[in-house]
């Protein structure tokens, strides 16, 4: 079965730092792009970052420049979002995705993990 | 950044109906658009790439149109399990975007 479960998604205080893994099985995950996408509650989508099979392209959604980190492991079929300097907007459930190439969308999700930033 | 506008926000419509949902992109984004559902609580599911073409899996009832900045997500024949929010996307350019959804209700 194809599949994708993310993890790490937990509580954390204004200016903490958290990394989100996401692993995948069922498919040849280095053939695909890797997607980070977060719903705010009660909001829409926002993609927030990406990265190419082998992981030497990223690209990030300007409100994370600087602050996310977006890294692969194909050995370990994972792909990770480091969030640092986090901030009470960052709250939402994050969720990863797949792509074969990012315009024709993203056709597998995992379940998501959410992130909650307060104090 | 590209916007992608969508409309109506809400629909509320009965079983058998047809259900059109508009997307606008700010720019051209050629033929580039996503579209998906999401229903209460889950991940989303994508329904349509590349503006026209269905996802495996996906009913024949659910169509898409559009080119350059106009799109169109059809269901002809709507079905109760067809309730949740819809959403487009553009993949033409970074940041990717998505619309602010339509949320789709079955009376």
């Amino acid at each position: 079965e194809v599949q994708l479960v993310e993890s790490g998604g937990t509580l954390v205080q204004p200016g903490g730092s958290l990394r989100l893994s996401c692993g995948g099985s069922g498919f040849p995950f280095n053939t695909y792009w890797m997607n980070w996408v977060r719903q705010a509650p009660g909001k829409g989508l926002e993609w927030v970052a990406n990265t190419v099979q082998d992981g030497s392209q990223k690209y990030y959604v300007d409100s994370v420049k600087g602050r996310f980190t977006i890294s692969r492991d194909n050995a370990k079929n994972s792909v990770y979002l480091q969030m640092n300097s986090l901030r009470v907007e960052d709250t939402a459930v994050y969720y990863c995705a797949r792509s074969q190439m990012t315009p024709y969308g993203m056709d597998v999700w995992g379940q998501g993990t959410t992130v909650i930033v307060s104090s | 950044d590209v916007q992608m506008t969508q409309s109506p926000p809400f629909v509320s419509a009965s079983v058998g109906d047809r259900v059109t949902i508009t997307c606008r992109a700010s720019q051209d984004v050629s033929t580039w658009v996503a579209w998906y559902q999401q229903m209460p609580g889950k991940a989303p599911k994508l329904l349509m790439f590349a503006t026209s073409n269905l996802q495996t899996g996906v009913p024949s009832r659910f169509s898409g149109s559009g080119s350059g900045t106009e799109f169109t997500l059809t269901i002809s024949g709507l079905q109760a399990e067809d309730f949740g929010t819809y959403y487009c996307q553009q993949g033409d350019s970074y940041p990717l975007t998505f619309g602010g959804g339509t949320k789709v209700d079955v009376k």
